[in-house]
Order: structure tokens, then sequence, then C-alpha cells
């Protein structure tokens, strides 16, 4: 069955410091996600991504923060200076819009953590 | 700010249960709705999603929604221990392509043998 992965299962960075969260969507998929979880609190919603634009995006997406598609099957998420707030699991997903449906699949994620 | 409510338990029932789970949301106009189970460590994992208004079965999950009392649910039957874990409600406010899931806190299950 198709799935979404993700690379690296675990990132230890220093603050300050970029990091690049990678993932490829299932292949026939067009909407891609970037979600946050912070260790004992919801999954909040970041941005979502669509024909190479961002379709929507939270609060917490701010200037430190861009997605890109660089080629046909990765999703990149990066933040450009980290903090140690940034420290979450960071889940990618991906859809398939059919008229009516938005069900999102998810990756296993990335556990990023700040010093 | 649209909001998604769940009562946090934990909820625990005896395995061969029916076990019941609710989620209110604030939004009246939201547009489509989404069960999904998260074990600890581990991602999101799809159960089942519901749009219209009644029940929706998916074998020994369903789920029930009622938008004029902004509330959905998520009914399991024969509980088995395997079940334990969190399960998340969200809520696509505008049911348009690429637009935000928006997540409860979870209600954690425990099922016990």
């Amino acid at each position: 069955e198709p799935e979404v992965t993700q690379t690296p299962s675990h990132q230890v960075t220093q603050m300050g410091q970029e990091v690049i969260l990678r993932c490829v969507p299932i292949s026939n998929h067009l909407y891609f996600y970037w979600y946050r979880q912070i260790l004992g609190q919801k999954v909040e919603f970041l941005v979502s991504f669509y024909n190479n634009e961002i379709s929507e995006k939270s609060e917490i997406f701010d200037d430190q923060f861009s997605v890109e598609r660089p080629d046909g099957s990765n999703f990149t998420l990066k933040i450009r200076s980290t903090k140690l707030e940034d420290s979450a699991m960071y889940f990618c997903a991906s859809s398939f819009w059919s008229g009516g449906d938005n069900e999102q699949f998810f990756g296993p994620g990335t556990r990023l953590t700040v010093l | 700010q649209k909001e998604v409510e769940q009562n946090s338990g934990p909820l625990s029932v005896p395995e061969g249960a029916i076990a019941s789970l609710n989620c209110t949301y604030s939004d009246r106009g939201s547009q489509s709705f989404f069960w999904y189970r998260q074990y600890s460590g581990k991602s999101p994992e799809l159960i089942m999603f519901i749009y219209s208004n009644g029940d929706k079965e998916d074998g020994r999950f369903t789920a029930q929604l009622n938008k004029a009392s902004q509330y959905v649910s998520l009914l399991i039957r024969d509980s088995q221990p395997s079940d334990s874990a969190t399960y998340l409600c969200a809520v696509n406010f505008l049911n348009q392509a690429g637009t935000a899931l928006i997540f409860g806190k979870g209600t954690t299950l425990s099922v016990s043998s």
C-alpha cells in the first residue's frame, strides 16, 4: 500500500542552525502538508502546498519556515534558524482531492530536537 | 478561532465493550470530519471520515455526525486491547482542496483484557 515517507526519523541540531526535513508524498497525490506536534500537545497545521505554491499557512508558519518541492517526488520543510521551541515531531501528509474527499495521509514523522 | 474539543480521558473499557469517543467543534459551517488513531510515538493513522449528518459504519467503527449540535462521535464495537491508543478528531472547516485539518487534543482509550 502506498505511504508517505519522511527522512530523517530523528534530527538533532543546535539552536540557530538551519534544518531541512524531507518527505516523499504518495505518488499520485497532489496536495502536500506539514504539521507539527510538540510533545504532549495536539497536532498543529503549518502549511499546505499545491502546484508549487502555498495554499494555506498557519500563524506558526512564519518567515523562518519555507517549503519546496525541489523535484517530482520530494517535498521539504526548511527551518532557517532553529529555536528551542521548534523541538517537536514534524509530520508530512498528502492528499488526492477528488471533488469532496480531503483525506490526508500522514508520514511517520521526523523528531526534531533543538539544543 | 476555530476549535475542536475532546475529552482527554483516559477512557477505560473492558475487552469486548463499546467505546464511545466524542468531539465538538466551534464552527457550524464546518464541512468534513475525520477520526485518526495515534499510538504513542507514532503518526496519526486515518480511521474514517464523515461529511453528512447521521451514521457511517466501517467494520467495528461507526462515526456519527450531528451538524446542528456541532458534534461528532466515534463508536468502537467489540473493543480490543490493540485499540488502546489516542483518538484524534480533526475538522476540515473549509472542505476545500489543500486546506488544513484542525485537530483536537485527543482522547486516550485504554482497553483492558
